[in-house]
């Protein structure tokens, strides 16, 4: 029969756009949290990380801002390129212990149109 | 620099087969790891090693092995291979957490088919 796979969310945006994208995280104990792009038969590329010490930090075009309270992480991509179309992972650590194990979310799939 | 390589890129077994993925990278990292990546679906870790001759299990071990025979290279075996075992493979390495923020460098992956 026919299988179903799951379904990535999408977020679709123009050029030139800001987007964001957003992540809940698992763990309240997790004080590490990286941005990851993922391109087309490619690896996960490191884009930002923020400890938890801080609310937000800025890069080049993005800004990740992290939420403690209520355990949510956004990535923040100004003039967005359709170079950025890619899927986009948050993932999270208890920094220094497990071995620097991360914890991915499942994704979100940025598409930008021209 | 070349960072992360993964050798093969792609790979079809007959299921029962096995065979070893090879992770190498220049960076002179401690740790590394091998994930998997199943369609739709955040990356899990398999197993991991934090240095030279030490391997731990992450989140989904069962029907591979690691080797850390040379702080470089990190190996992924697949004793008996088995349909559900169909993923692309992700290594990667990073410094030790407690170095300051250290994310991990991933690879391109090995697309494994298993019939």
């Amino acid at each position: 029969g026919e299988s179903v796979g799951l379904h990535l969310p999408t977020l679709s945006v123009q050029e030139g756009d800001n987007s964001i994208i957003n992540c809940a995280y698992s763990n309240s104990a997790s004080d590490y949290f990286i941005w990851y792009k993922q391109e087309s038969g490619k690896g996960p590329q490191f884009i930002i990380d923020i400890r938890s010490n801080m609310d937000k930090r800025q890069g080049q075009r993005v800004t990740v801002l992290l939420n403690k309270t209520v355990k949510h992480l956004s990535l923040q991509i100004a003039a967005t390129q359709p170079g950025d179309s890619a899927v986009y992972f948050c993932a999270e650590n208890i920094y220094g212990n497990q071995g620097g194990k991360l914890i991915f979310g499942q994704g979100t799939e940025l598409s930008v149109k021209p | 620099n070349a960072g992360v390589t993964q050798t093969p890129k792609f790979r079809v077994l007959k299921t029962g087969q096995s065979m070893t993925l090879l992770c190498a990278q220049d960076m002179n990292h401690e740790y590394m790891y091998w994930y998997r990546q199943d369609p739709g679906m955040g990356l899990r870790l398999i197993h991991y090693s934090v240095g030279e001759g030490t391997t731990a299990k992450g989140e989904v071990p069962d029907g591979y092995n690691v080797s850390r025979l040379k702080k470089q290279n990190f190996l992924l075996g697949l004793e008996s291979a088995a349909p559900s075992q169909t993923s692309v493979y992700f290594c990667a390495s990073s410094y030790p957490p407690g170095l300051g923020n250290q994310p991990q460098h991933f690879g391109d992956g090995t697309r494994l088919s298993i019939l």
